[in-house]
């Protein structure tokens, strides 16, 4: 079965710091990958997708991502986070068979310091 | 674009009770889908609705049921509510021309006493 592993349950940094979440997914063959961003009490917004092509994904608000196949990766990437940054983010794959149908990961909290 | 609204935006129900939360799509997404998010967790799929028809499912029982309606809105409802329930409700919808970045509304937070 398709899964999504965010090992990563809260990170900190410094702004303007460099930023890389990371997200594992386990997949039976080209996967749709998805990056989301929540906001306290808020609903998702999509930052990102990889459906197919270039393996470097550029998505709003400065975000990036890149496809590792040999890894099984989608890490999301920031040179220089901002305090607003600070939010939930989740990494999400859509099913084999019905993509669909997102399996999301447990996503990781960021705080920003100032 | 008007965004994916749904109502309402809190609701407190009793163990037993049934719920229906809606959902309001932009025009000419007809592809839906519902989530569950319970607290600290990463959503989880319910079901997804096309063309008002049910084309997928999660891991929930029957008492979680839906309607699509032909202007864009949809409605989950739950039946027997119990005190695991209580979650986070996102409903989100996109274009079924194949973009399937989905537009996701703020969520109904159901709690379940």
């Amino acid at each position: 079965a398709q899964s999504v592993t965010q090992p990563d349950i809260h990170i900190t940094v410094s702004e303007g710091a460099s930023l890389e979440l990371r997200c594992n997914y386990s997949y039976g063959a080209t996967p749709y990958l998805f990056w989301y961003v929540q906001s306290p009490g808020q609903g998702l917004q999509l930052l990102l997708k990889y459906f197919s092509g270039d393996t470097l994904v550029q998505g709003i608000k400065g975000f990036e991502a890149e496809f590792k196949r040999s890894q099984s990766s989608f890490n999301l990437r920031k040179p220089s986070v901002h305090w607003s940054d600070a939010a939930e983010y989740f990494c999400a794959v859509g099913a084999q068979g019905n993509t669909d149908k997102l399996i999301f990961g447990t996503g990781t909290r960021l705080q920003v310091f100032p | 674009e008007t965004g994916v609204t749904q109502s309402p935006t809190h609701l407190i129900k009793t163990r037993g009770q049934q719920v229906t939360l809606r959902c309001s799509s932009q025009s000419g997404h007809n592809t839906v889908s519902w989530y569950q998010q319970a607290l600290g967790q990463g959503p989880q799929f319910i079901f997804q609705y096309y063309r008002e028809e049910e084309n997928g499912r999660g891991n929930f029982p029957p008492r979680f049921s839906g309607l699509q309606f032909p202007n864009y809105s949809s409605e989950l409802n739950v039946n027997a509510l119990e005190l695991d329930d209580s979650a986070l409700y996102l409903c989100a919808s996109r274009n079924g021309q194949g973009d399937y970045g989905y537009t996701f509304g703020s969520g109904t937070r159901l709690t379940v006493v």
